[in-house]
């Protein structure tokens, strides 16, 4: 079965950090592009951070230089590493995988997400 | 940045009702949208892709039209399984794809 499972969301002080994981299976990481969306109580989805399958990392404007995506192929795991975290960044974390067609990207499966508190 | 514009924000409707969201790009995305089902606890859940290619599994009363500008998703006969939140998003800009603010669709 193609799945995707995110842990590491807690309750964290503003300032502080945080590491979510995402694991993969039923297919082969390392072939895809990956995705970490949040979403905060009662507002809409948010794209947050993409790694490639080269390994190259793209971020929004609201997250650049706090947050890090890497991704571990052997293990078949994505990772989000959360620095500097705001109250801002309070959401529930989805990771999702993305297939194309052609060019054009659709992410077709997603994990249940991980739930980051950021307050003191 | 491309902002995508869902209407109605919010929906009510009956079993066996046809239902239609719209989408609006702020400007062309050609066909790259995609409209996605979210449940409470649930992982959100891939409907259409390219603007009107049904994924799947998901059941054919789900469909997709629209190109440049304007798009559409229609459930032509509502199940009960069906009330949930619905965004579109496109993926012409990439990085940094963009996610319509949703449209809750309720039992009436």
């Amino acid at each position: 079965e193609v799945q995707l499972v995110e842990s590491g969301g807690g309750l964290v002080q503003p300032g502080g950090s945080l590491r979510l994981s995402c694991a993969a299976s039923g297919f082969t990481f390392s072939s895809y592009d990956m995705h970490w969306v949040r979403q905060a109580t009662g507002k809409s989805l948010e794209w947050v951070s993409t790694i490639g399958t080269a390994g190259d990392t793209y971020y929004s404007d609201s997250v650049k230089g706090r947050f890090t995506i890497s991704r571990e192929n052997a293990k078949n795991s994505l990772y989000l590493q959360m620095n500097s975290l705001r109250a801002g960044d309070t959401a529930v974390y989805f990771c999702a995988r993305m297939s194309f067609d052609f060019l054009i990207g659709y992410m077709d499966v997603w994990g249940k997400g991980t739930t980051v508190t950021v307050s003191s | 940045d491309i902002q995508m514009t869902q209407s109605p924000s919010s929906l009510s409707a009956s079993v066996g009702d046809r239902v239609t969201i719209t989408c609006r790009a702020s400007q062309t995305i050609r066909n790259y949208l995609n409209w996605y089902q979210l449940k409470p606890g649930k992982a959100p859940k891939l409907l259409i892709y390219t603007a009107s290619s049904l994924q799947s599994g998901v059941p054919s009363r789900f469909s997709g039209s629209g190109s440049g500008t304007d798009f559409t998703l229609t459930i032509s006969t509502l199940q009960p399984e069906d009330f949930a939140t619905y965004y579109c998003q496109q993926t012409y800009t990439s990085p940094g794809y963009t996610f319509g603010q949703g449209t809750k669709l309720e039992i009436k």
